[in-house]
């Protein structure tokens, strides 16, 4: 069974940093590209960075291109999102999120099958 | 980077069907995938590509596609199915993807 947990949200001011991290279970983890996705209060759906399954490729969204940065960690099956410079807009509930279709997902590759419960994440000072 | 237009509101009686639907140009290339949101809870994948419905998702949900709109059906809508509904694609200007507003559901 697909298990996503995600961790590490919280109160931060503006211009410092977090990290989120993911764990992954139930999955061939290093098999996957994952997506880190999030929703502001009260707001829709927001694709925030995704990574191959090897690692070796990686998209942000304009938004936070240059200030985020996403990793993994396959050994540990653990998915990353360093976060910084971080603006009061960045306040969102982050979720990550797997990729239904294994290796390059192919014409699925936006489609996410699987979903953690979130960790949120509030700019404030 | 592309768009996908959703009504924001759409409302159905019990047991009756709805159609949500989601529009954009890059649905003349790339299929859709549909979520479900509840209030407070993790996006649900109910629908996706020509026939793919996940394990799990009932049956009344399918989907389906013409030019640049695609369509999410509910056949005899449920309480449960009152939620936010998404849909997502490839974007055609490059970006991984992109998500419709989303349309909210609900089932008097």
């Amino acid at each position: 069974q697909v298990h996503l947990v995600e961790s590490g949200g919280g109160v931060v001011q503006p211009g410092r940093s977090a990290r989120l991290s993911c764990a992954a279970s139930g999955f061939s983890f290093s098999s996957y590209g994952m997506f880190w996705v999030r929703q502001a209060p009260g707001k829709g759906l927001e694709w925030v960075a995704v990574i191959s399954y090897d690692g070796g490729k990686t998209h942000y969204a304009e938004s936070v291109k240059g200030r985020f940065i996403i990793s993994r960690d396959d050994p540990k099956n653990t998915l990353y999102l360093q976060m910084s410079s971080l603006r009061e807009e960045d306040t969102a509930v982050y979720y990550c999120a797997k990729v239904v279709a294994p290796l390059t997902g192919g014409n699925s590759a936006f489609v996410l099958d699987h979903w953690g419960e979130g960790t949120q994440v509030i700019v404030s000072s | 980077s592309s768009e996908l237009t959703q009504d924001p509101d759409v409302s159905v009686a019990l047991g009756q069907t709805v159609r949500i639907t989601c529009q954009g140009d890059t649905l003349r290339i790339y299929y859709t995938s549909w979520y479900q949101q509840k209030p407070g809870r993790a996006p649900v994948l109910v629908f996706y590509g020509y026939n793919n419905r996940p394990s799990g998702i009932p049956d009344r949900f399918s989907g389906s596609s013409s030019g640049n709109t695609a369509s999410l059906t509910i056949t005899g809508a449920q309480a449960e199915d009152e939620a936010v509904y998404y849909c997502n694609s490839r974007d055609a200007s490059g970006n991984p993807q992109v998500f419709g507003r989303g349309t909210k559901v609900t089932v008097l």
